[in-house]
C-alpha cells in the first residue's frame, strides 16, 4: 500500500480481555518496528522485524506482550490479559531495512483503552 | 529512564514569534532526527543530522547537531499556527533502532 496500514485505528477493551493490533507496511519494506506512546508523551520502542524474525524482544513490557511477524509482511501485536497501564496509542513503523539511517514511515496508530 | 530529554515540554507562542527546542542526553548517537507528529497521526520525519556541528535548514527550521553528538536545537523562526504539533527528538545508535525523546508539544497562536 502507499502508507502504513494499522487496525482498528480504535480499541476500547474490558480489563482482562486479549486484544490483538494489525499492522500493514510499506509494501517492499523488510523492517517493522512496534512503539507505544502514552498521551502527548514520547515513544517506547517495543519490539522491531527484520523479515519474519524478532531479534530483540527486551523492549516488551510484560509476558502479556508478544507479537509476530508472517509472510515478511503483515504483523500483530497481541496483548493478553489488559490491564488499565496497557492504555494508550500503539504505532507501527516500517522501512526500508534496519540499516543505520533508513528512513521510519509510521502509521497512525491504534489507541487502545482498557477500562 | 529517558535516554533524550527535551525541553521545553509545553511552548506556547504568538504567531511571528522565534523558538528554540533542545534535545539533551548523555550519551552519544550515530545520528539523531527530529520529528513532527500531529492528533491522530504517527510521527513524520523532518530532518536527519549526523555530523557533530552539522546545521540543517528546512525553510524557517534550523536544526543542530552538537559537536559531541549529545545533543541538538531545533530553532523555528517566524513561527506560524501550522507549527503547531509535537516536536520528537530521537537518538540513534545500533542499526535503526531509534530511542525518543519526551516530546515538545508547540502552539502557535495566530
Amino acid at each position: 500500500g502507499a502508507g502504513v496500514s494499522q487496525s482498528p485505528s480504535n480499541k476500547v477493551t474490558e480489563k482482562g480481555k486479549d486484544v490483538e493490533l494489525r499492522c500493514d507496511p510499506i509494501s517492499g519494506h523488510t523492517a517493522l518496528y512496534w512503539y507505544r506512546q502514552s498521551l502527548g508523551q514520547g515513544l517506547e520502542f517495543l519490539i522491531y522485524f527484520q523479515g519474519n524474525s524478532a531479534p530483540d524482544k527486551s523492549g516488551l513490557p510484560s509476558d502479556r506482550f508478544s507479537a509476530e511477524r508472517t509472510g515478511g509482511s503483515v504483523s500483530t501485536l497481541t496483548i493478553q490479559r489488559t490491564q488499565q497501564e496497557d492504555s494508550a496509542v500503539y504505532l507501527c513503523a516500517s522501512s526500508g531495512s534496519v540499516a543505520t539511517n533508513e528512513k521510519l514511515f509510521f502509521g497512525s496508530g491504534t489507541q487502545l483503552s482498557v477500562l | 529512564t529517558q535516554l533524550l530529554e527535551q525541553s521545553p515540554q509545553f511552548l506556547s507562542i504568538q504567531e511571528g514569534e522565534n523558538l528554540t527546542v533542545y534535545c539533551n542526553s548523555s550519551s552519544v548517537f550515530s545520528s539523531l532526527q527530529w520529528y513532527r507528529q500531529e492528533p491522530g497521526e504517527g510521527p513524520v520525519l523532518l530532518v536527519t543530522v549526523v555530523t557533530g556541528g552539522e546545521v540543517k535548514k528546512l525553510k524557517r527550521l534550523t536544526f543542530q547537531f552538537g559537536d559531541a553528538r549529545k545533543d541538538s536545537s531545533l530553532h523555528i523562526t517566524a513561527a506560524q499556527p501550522g507549527d503547531t504539533g509535537l516536536y520528537l527528538c530521537a537518538g540513534q545508535r545500533a542499526g535503526n533502532m531509534l530511542t525518543f525523546g519526551g516530546g515538545t508539544r508547540l502552539m502557535v497562536k495566530p
